[in-house]
């Protein structure tokens, strides 16, 4: 158990609405992470974190904002949700003492956009 | 950009039997990380194995191995007496080592059922 929480961990919301998901982590992880799932691609990164204020983009970014104020929290923002967006996303993090780099990720926020 | 292929969408194996899923890769990188996870239907993505790209050895953890070809970019996980709560998707992932990101590039996966 890595110590990772997401919530809400189920939402329906409208077309249009801006959409906030939380990632909390209890165990001063330096690298967070937001993957989102579909089937047939398997998990694709959306954006990450290596530090707090310190986010970079990843694959699928577009339409997605991040925010890291402070070490436990990695909130990952639709601003204005589309059908697209429906999907189910994963925060995960990596250990930062671990030397063999492995992620682990949270339950999951199925997302579900109207 | 790194790409994994799993061509094996889905899978069945008996109960105590032995299966292979595959995974192949491609990238110009010579030095990563690669890994096996595993999402039962709890949705839970679970960590099995990794395999570091300098080690000729492969891993092993208990009843899961895997067979790693770094010149043929390839990293099959084989799972020996097969149980029914083995069931669930089987993802292959690619770690590039190196700069701040620490990525990880996924395989489509495979669904693999445990049949009593």
């Amino acid at each position: 158990d890595a110590g990772i929480t997401q919530s809400p961990r189920h939402k329906v919301t409208e077309t249009g609405t801006p959409v906030t998901l939380r990632c909390h982590q209890t165990e001063n992880h330096r690298y967070m992470y937001w993957y989102r799932q579909d089937p047939g691609h398997g998990l694709r990164l959306i954006h990450y974190s290596y530090g707090v204020k310190d986010t970079d983009k990843g694959e699928v970014s577009d339409g997605y904002s991040v925010s890291r104020s402070k070490t436990e929290d990695f909130l990952l923002t639709l601003e204005s949700a589309t059908s697209s967006q429906t999907s189910v996303y994963f925060c995960a993090i990596s250990a930062r003492d671990s030397l063999a780099y492995e992620q682990y990720f949270g339950p999951g926020t199925r997302l579900t956009v109207t | 950009a790194q790409t994994v292929t799993q061509s094996q969408p889905e899978m069945s194996v008996q109960e105590a039997e032995t299966v292979t899923l595959s995974c192949t890769y491609d990238t110009s990188e010579n030095n990563y990380y690669l890994f096996w996870y595993k999402q039962p239907p709890s949705r839970q993505m679970i960590l099995v194995i990794r395999q570091e790209a300098y080690k000729q050895q492969n891993a092993t953890e208990n009843r899961f191995s895997v067979n790693f070809q770094k010149a043929a970019k390839s990293f099959s996980l084989k799972i020996s007496d097969s149980q029914l709560g083995d069931t669930a998707m089987y993802f292959c992932a690619f770690m590039k080592l190196g700069g701040s990101a620490r990525q990880l590039t996924f395989g489509s996966g495979t669904q693999l059922t445990v049949l009593p």
